[in-house]
């Protein structure tokens, strides 16, 4: 069965200052992952997605995250965090196959300081 | 074009009462998930179906909960009947294919409250 983990419940950075959120999966093969970002009271957004290719994907917003297979790590990183970044992010993963799901993590908070 | 459509987006109710949660997936998607959010439990997978099929449905929490899609451009979720517990947000998506090399896509949610 596929799980994700999130370490962090809760991260505070400053505005301005770079930012890492942390994602770590389960699953037996190749994982198809995504990043997705909830502001209060809304639905959730794709930020960036990686399916093979490239480790190192970009998405919006400035965000980028890298693969790391030895690790079965997905973290989020963006360099200059801005005071809308504020939100909840969920990392998920996918299992292949037509008919297949997503299952996501506990999410992380972000809260971000002037 | 048009994203994930889903009404009504807050419903209050009284317990007991029959609710139900409509969707209307992304024209030419395929698979459509609903998922239930709440704080204690975070993001959880009610239902997907592909091709109008239900696929997997472990994650409903249990007989008051059915959900149905006759058609590629509608779901509903029905819960009856409902509880305090029942408070939650639920989300329906959409895909092309499931998961594999596509983007699922959300809908703006339906904020439930029981009481």
């Amino acid at each position: 069965a596929q799980s994700v983990t999130q370490p962090d419940i809760h991260i505070t950075v400053s505005e301005g200052a770079s930012l890492e959120l942390r994602c770590n999966y389960s699953y037996g093969a190749t994982p198809y992952l995504f990043w997705y970002v909830q502001s209060p009271g809304q639905g959730l957004q794709l930020l960036l997605k990686y399916f093979s290719g490239d480790t190192l994907v970009q998405g919006i917003k400035g965000f980028e995250a890298e693969f790391k297979r030895s690790q079965s790590s997905f973290n989020l990183r963006k360099p200059s965090v801005h005071w809308s970044d504020a939100a909840e992010y969920f990392c998920a993963v996918g299992a292949a196959g037509t008919a297949s799901k997503l299952t996501f993590g506990t999410g992380t908070r972000l809260q971000v300081t002037l | 074009d048009a994203g994930v459509i889903q009404s009504p987006r807050h419903e209050v109710t009284e317990m007991g009462q029959e609710v139900t949660l409509r969707c209307k997936p992304i024209s030419g998607h395929n698979s459509l998930f609903w998922y239930r959010q709440t704080m204690m439990r975070g993001l959880e997978l009610l239902i997907y179906f592909n091709n109008n099929v239900p696929i997997d449905d472990s994650g409903m929490p249990e007989d008051r909960f059915s959900a149905k899609m006759p058609n590629a451009s509608f779901s509903t979720l029905k819960i009856q009947p409902s509880e305090p517990r029942d408070s939650a947000v639920y989300f329906c998506a959409s895909s092309l294919n499931g998961v594999s090399g596509n983007t699922i896509y959300f809908g703006e949610g339906s904020w439930l409250t029981v009481v």
